[in-house]
C-alpha cells in the first residue's frame, strides 16, 4: 500500500485545455510538497503547501491542500507543451521525504 | 551554480561488478539523500544522512552502502550488481529536516544505470 496515490498515473491532452491531478493519502501531514520532473533531468520543486485549506498559484498551476491535510490537488489552466513532464507530490516523515508514484503529463501543441 | 552534481550520467555493468555513484553538493546541506526511480515506481529512498558520519537506511537499501565523510560528499557503493539493480539514481540534498522550514530539496541530474 501506497502512503501517496497520485492519479491519474497517465494523462495527455491538447494544448490549451485545463487539467487537475490528485496526490491522495490516508494520513495527515504537516505539510506537502510539489515537484515537477523533466527527462533527464531531477525534480524541482514547484510549491509547498501547510494548512489546510491552503491555495496557493503559480502562474497557469493552482495548487489546493485538503481541509484535513490529507490530500492536494494541481490544476493546470490552458495547459501549454511546456508543461509536459512528471508532477510528483511528497511529504516529510521524520528525517525522509516520501515520494508518490507520480503522475506522468503529455501536453501536444 | 553547481547545486548537486552526480557523476557518471549513464553506466553499464555486468552482474556481479561493483562501483561507485558519486555525489556533491555545494551548498553546505546537512542532509543528502540517496533514490532510485524505476518507471511507474516513483522515487524510493536508499539511504540517507544528517550530516557528515551519520547514515541511516531508507525504504529499499539492501545493495547498496554509503558512507559521508564530508558535509559536501555522499557516494553510494553497489558492491554486487544485480540486475534488479537496472535503474535511474537520483542524489539530493537539503538544508534541513524535512518539514521544519519546509525547505526544498534539490536534486542531481541522475545516474542512468544498467546491469546486464
Amino acid at each position: 500500500t501506497q502512503l501517496l496515490e497520485q492519479s491519474p498515473q497517465f494523462l495527455s491532452i491538447q494544448e490549451g485545455e485545463n487539467l487537475t491531478v490528485y496526490c491522495n493519502s490516508s494520513s495527515v501531514f504537516s505539510s506537502l510538497q510539489w515537484y515537477r520532473q523533466e527527462p533527464g533531468e531531477g525534480p524541482v520543486l514547484l510549491v509547498t503547501v501547510v494548512t489546510g485549506g491552503e491555495v496557493k498559484k503559480l502562474k497557469r498551476l493552482t495548487f489546493q491542500f485538503g481541509d484535513a491535510r490529507k490530500d492536494s490537488s494541481l490544476h493546470i489552466t490552458a495547459a501549454q507543451p511546456g508543461d509536459t513532464g512528471l508532477y510528483l507530490c511528497a511529504v516529510p516523515t521524520g528525517n525522509q521525504f516520501y515520494f508518490g508514484t507520480g503522475t506522468s503529463l503529455t501536453v501536444i501543441p | 551554480n553547481a547545486g548537486v552534481t552526480q557523476t557518471p550520467k549513464f553506466r553499464i555493468l555486468k552482474i556481479g561488478q561493483s562501483m561507485t555513484l558519486q555525489c556533491t553538493q555545494d551548498m553546505n546541506h546537512n542532509y543528502m539523500y540517496w533514490y532510485r526511480q524505476d518507471p511507474g515506481m516513483g522515487l524510493k529512498l536508499i539511504y540517507y544522512s544528517v550530516g557528515a558520519g551519520i547514515t541511516d537506511k531508507g525504504e529499499v537499501p539492501n545493495g547498496y552502502n554509503v558512507s559521508r565523510s564530508t558535509t559536501e560528499d555522499f557516494p553510494l557503493r553497489l558492491e554486487l550488481a544485480a540486475p534488479s539493480q537496472t535503474s535511474v539514481y537520483f542524489c539530493a540534498s537539503s538544508y534541513s529536516r524535512p518539514g521544519t522550514v519546509h525547505q526544498p530539496q534539490h536534486f542531481g541530474d541522475g545516474t542512468r544505470l544498467s546491469i546486464l
